[in-house]
């Protein structure tokens, strides 16, 4: 079965230093998602991103954090000077469009901020 | 803003036993959607829920969602050890692209 890949699994950062997050969605997924986790919370949103452009973004997704899709198969998200609250797992999901479909979500990146 | 809790937040139950886990959410959604986490790892996706009086079935696992009520239900039938994980119900907010998770329940099985 076809399914979202992240890398790297673990990432740990200084604070202040930028990190990027990679995702693969499945190949004819056309909508793509950021979520976050921290540690022992809810899942919350960041960010949703179709035909190359941001469609929703949350509260959380400030003007540190950016998401692109550079070549046609990954999906990143950058977070330019990390800070310590940053620390999480961050999802990457993808769905083949919007509406009574399942999102399909990657193993995820456990970023650790220092 | 829209609000989504789940109760219980923890579960232990023993393993045969039935129970029921609930979800409600503070406004109108197209869609109610439940996911099995276990530790440390992603998001399984176990139910779509998109009309009022839907219910699904998945082996020891039914979902149903009321509406008007704003609520879903995810019952366990004869719990065994391999169900212990996170569950978590998410409602996607009407007209939009995003989901808004419940603060999940942990259920253990115990022998």
């Amino acid at each position: 079965e076809p399914e979202v890949t992240q890398t790297p699994s673990h990432q740990v950062t200084q604070m202040g230093q930028e990190v990027i997050l990679r995702c693969v969605p499945i190949s004819n997924h056309l909508y793509f998602y950021w979520y976050r986790q921290i540690l022992g919370q809810k899942v919350e949103f960041l960010v949703s991103f179709y035909n190359n452009e941001i469609s929703e973004k949350s509260e959380i997704f400030d003007d540190q954090f950016s998401v692109e899709r550079p070549d046609g198969s990954n999906f990143t998200l950058k977070i330019r000077s990390t800070k310590l609250e940053d620390s999480a797992m961050y999802f990457c999901a993808s769905s083949p469009r919007t509406g009574y479909e399942k999102l399909f979500f990657g193993s995820g990146t456990q970023l650790s901020v220092l | 803003e829209l609000k989504v809790e789940q109760n219980p937040l923890f579960l232990s139950m023993q393993e045969g036993k039935n129970y029921t886990i609930y979800c409600n959410y503070s406004t109108t959604s197209d869609r109610l959607y439940w996911y099995r986490q276990d530790p440390g790892k992603s998001l399984e996706s176990l139910f779509v829920l998109l009309s009022n009086g839907a219910v699904k079935q998945e082996g020891r696992l039914m979902a149903s969602l009321d509406t008007k009520a704003r609520l879903s239900t995810l019952h366990i039938t004869a719990a065994v050890h391999d169900l212990s994980a996170t569950y978590f119900c998410a409602v996607d907010i009407y007209g939009t692209d995003k989901l808004i998770f419940g603060t999940g329940t942990r259920l253990q099985v115990f022998p």
